[in-house]
């Protein structure tokens, strides 16, 4: 696609629910990041992929936290057992080259509040 | 943890003036690169500096990079209502295959 498109852009849960956020990025780009960011504070680095393997997940919070992409292009971020703590925006991107030096293209990213 | 650290926090301007965001990182980097956010949303590339430039332009944007003291500055030059928003730079570090450590940002307000 033109863009990196992310869904739900909202996403309200109930405290121990699960949810799954969607990333699909730009068509071809072989990095896809996801971030998290709370409020005033910049984007926090969670994980990234190159293709379909995560080659640094160093930033995932606990074992909650999992995400997958399968075929090298969508991606999903899973959080088990929500807590009021994971309410926050989360940020995916994806940039063609790792590590090469270009910069990311960002999704609008999704707000997700546990209540 | 952040990587880098923004002075000042909150900027507030005129517009037509020229406005300077300071970024200080800790680590050698392959690059520094800096983003605009409005409204807390998806972040937009502005510009990326390598560890071995010292100044780029891009229209009436001016990065420095000092590797030396291992900091950066963004200038935006006769500043806009629609230059408001969130900026961060973020350092892109050897050996992490391309993973972004951001800054905490700065807020800059430019006022009609």
């Amino acid at each position: 696609g033109a863009g990196v498109s992310q869904t739900p852009s909202n996403k309200v849960t109930e405290k121990g629910k699960y949810v799954e956020l969607r990333c699909d990025p730009i068509s071809g780009h072989t990095a896809l990041y996801w971030y998290r960011q709370s409020l005033g504070q910049g984007p926090e680095f969670l994980i990234y992929f190159q293709g379909t393997g995560a080659a640094d997940d160093s930033g995932l919070p606990n074992d909650r936290f999992f995400a997958v992409r399968p075929e090298g292009s969508v991606s999903t971020l899973k959080i088990q057992r929500t807590e009021r703590g994971d309410s926050a925006v989360y940020l995916c991107a994806s940039s063609p080259y790792p590590g090469q030096g270009v910069g990311y293209t960002f999704g609008s990213g999704t707000r997700l509040t546990v209540v | 943890s952040q990587q880098g650290e923004e002075d000042p926090q909150a900027l507030s301007i005129q517009e037509g003036e020229n406005a300077t965001m300071n970024c200080s990182y800790k680590t050698s980097i392959n690059n520094l690169q800096w983003y605009r956010q409005n409204s807390g949303r998806g972040l937009v590339h502005l510009i990326l500096i390598r560890s071995n430039e010292r100044e780029k332009h891009s229209g009436r944007l001016r990065v420095t990079l000092d590797t030396s003291k291992k900091s950066s500055s963004l200038l935006i030059t006769a500043s806009r209502a629609a230059d408001t928003a969130s900026y961060f730079c973020a350092t892109d570090r050897y050996n992490q295959g391309g993973k972004l450590i951001f800054g905490q940002g700065t807020e800059l307000s430019v006022k009609p």
